[in-house]
């Protein structure tokens, strides 16, 4: 069974730039998550996504970072502009549906690692 | 914010000692699960428990929960140098719309000395 994949692996930007990256969940998995790490820290929930909806984006600083997930599958994360406290490793995880009041465990990508300079 | 709190924060130990790791969280949840994480890499998932279980066992992992005290402890027994890695616990709240929500904390750096 395939992964889940992330695209890039690693991004170096100057800050006020735009940077996108790409998650590809586990087949079947209905539920995806962009999650921020900062080095030394557990990981931050962004946006949580069932199917093409989202069902959490509480955390996520919506005047530069947007989140979409076109037909259910496939993510997209944006940052614009960059900030220099964006550095961080993106970590896109999915899990199969989450219905409310239920738990299952998340399988998580290998992260994208940003660096803002 | 994070709602886990792992103790200690880093753990030092040689080659077939047994790892003891602690978290304590602050609301009523469902489940509470455990990750891995080697440098550079994504995390993996190692053990879920639920709010209505007390111990667990998987391998040699051993994970406790005290809903009373609110906290949780994995065991890892005989443990290797590739157990060497960063362990976060996750915790799932009761109630409300969560779907599967999880709130993770710091996590504890654990090194074993071969």
């Amino acid at each position: 069974e395939a992964g889940v994949a992330q695209s890039p692996r690693y991004k170096i930007i100057e800050k006020r730039q735009s940077v996108a990256f790409w998650c590809n969940p586990i087949s079947g998995h209905a539920t995806l998550y962009w999650y921020q790490q900062i080095l030394g820290q557990g990981p931050k929930l962004l946006i949580q996504f069932q199917n093409n909806g989202v069902v959490d984006d509480s955390q996520l600083p919506k005047d530069r970072f947007s989140a979409e997930r076109l037909k259910g599958v496939d993510s997209t994360l944006k940052i614009q502009p960059a900030k220099l406290e964006d550095s961080a490793v993106y970590l896109c995880a999915s899990s199969l549906v989450g219905l409310a009041g239920s738990y299952n465990e998340q399988f998580f990508g290998p992260g994208t690692r940003l660096t803002v300079l | 914010s994070q709602q886990g709190e792992e103790d200690p924060q880093a753990l030092s130990i040689q080659e077939g000692e047994n790892a003891t790791m602690n978290c304590s969280y602050k609301t009523s949840i469902n489940n509470l699960q455990w990750y891995r994480q080697n440098s550079g890499r994504g995390l993996v998932h190692l053990i879920l428990i639920r709010s209505n279980e007390r111990e667990k066992h998987s391998g040699r992992l051993r994970v406790t929960l005290d809903t009373s005290k609110k906290s949780s402890s994995l065991l890892i027994t005989a443990s290797r140098a590739a157990d060497t890695a960063s362990y976060f616990c996750a915790t799932g709240r009761a109630g409300g719309t969560s779907y599967g929500k999880l709130t993770f904390g710091q996590g504890t750096i654990l090194t074993v000395h071969p």
